[in-house]
């Protein structure tokens, strides 16, 4: 447990409104995610982060933009939320480079209506 | 891009089989995750390997790297092993994230 909260847990919005989810840490960990979860696809990479104000796009990136501010801080912004943003949020951190382990937070379950 | 697939997609098991799943990627990797996955959502990290093979308890992950392919077994199954067990490559350097299978889904029957 590398102490990742995920903040709402839940959500229901609107189309069209922005929706910004929030994920902190207090391991100190340089590197952080985001991933989305749905059903037939997996975890697929929305964003991630190599240090304060240094992030990039993942996989699946289009509608979303992140900020980290702070080390411990990594928010993803739906800009304009769209049903097919519907999905379940993850945020992951790794303390180095070289591929060990993610810790992962609890995720937030998003329905956009 | 590195395709990682598992399988099989679905596995129902009584108590006490030996239980193996598989996964095969199709780049060479740095690092071969497997992660669990529990009906509440929770995902937790079980093993990384980048050769040979690891044993935790009752679980058991072996990677063949020359072959692009990975096994998780789980010895004398039970049903709190009912999980979503999800296989995830690391195929970059650097803060390049995972690319993760698409999970299989145990059930270990009483």
């Amino acid at each position: 447990d590398a102490g990742i909260t995920q903040s709402p847990r839940h959500k229901v919005t609107e189309t069209g409104t922005p929706v910004t989810l929030r994920c902190h840490q207090t391991e100190n960990h340089r590197y952080m995610y985001w991933y989305r979860q749905d059903p037939g696809h997996g975890l697929r990479l929305i964003h991630y982060s190599y240090g304060v104000k240094d992030t990039d796009k993942g996989e699946v990136s289009d509608g979303y933009s992140v900020s980290r501010s702070k080390t411990e801080d990594f928010l993803l912004t739906l800009e304009s939320a769209t049903s097919s943003q519907t999905s379940v949020y993850f945020c992951a951190t790794r303390e180095r480079e070289r591929g060990e382990t993610q810790y992962f937070g609890p995720g937030t379950r998003l329905l956009v209506l | 891009k590195n395709e990682v697939e598992q399988s099989p997609q679905n596995l129902t098991a009584q108590e006490g089989e030996f239980i193996t799943i598989n996964c095969s990627y199709s780049v060479g990797i740095s690092a071969l995750h497997w992660l669990q996955q529990h009906p509440g959502g929770g995902i937790v990290s079980l093993f990384m390997l980048s050769s040979g093979k690891k044993k935790h308890g009752r679980l058991i992950a072996t990677i063949n790297i020359q072959e692009k392919h990975s096994s998780l077994h789980i010895t004398a199954s039970h049903p709190r092993d009912s999980a979503v067990y999800i296989c995830a490559a690391f195929s970059g350097g650097g803060a390049d994230g995972l690319t993760f299978g698409k999970g299989t889904h145990l059930i270990i029957q009483p």
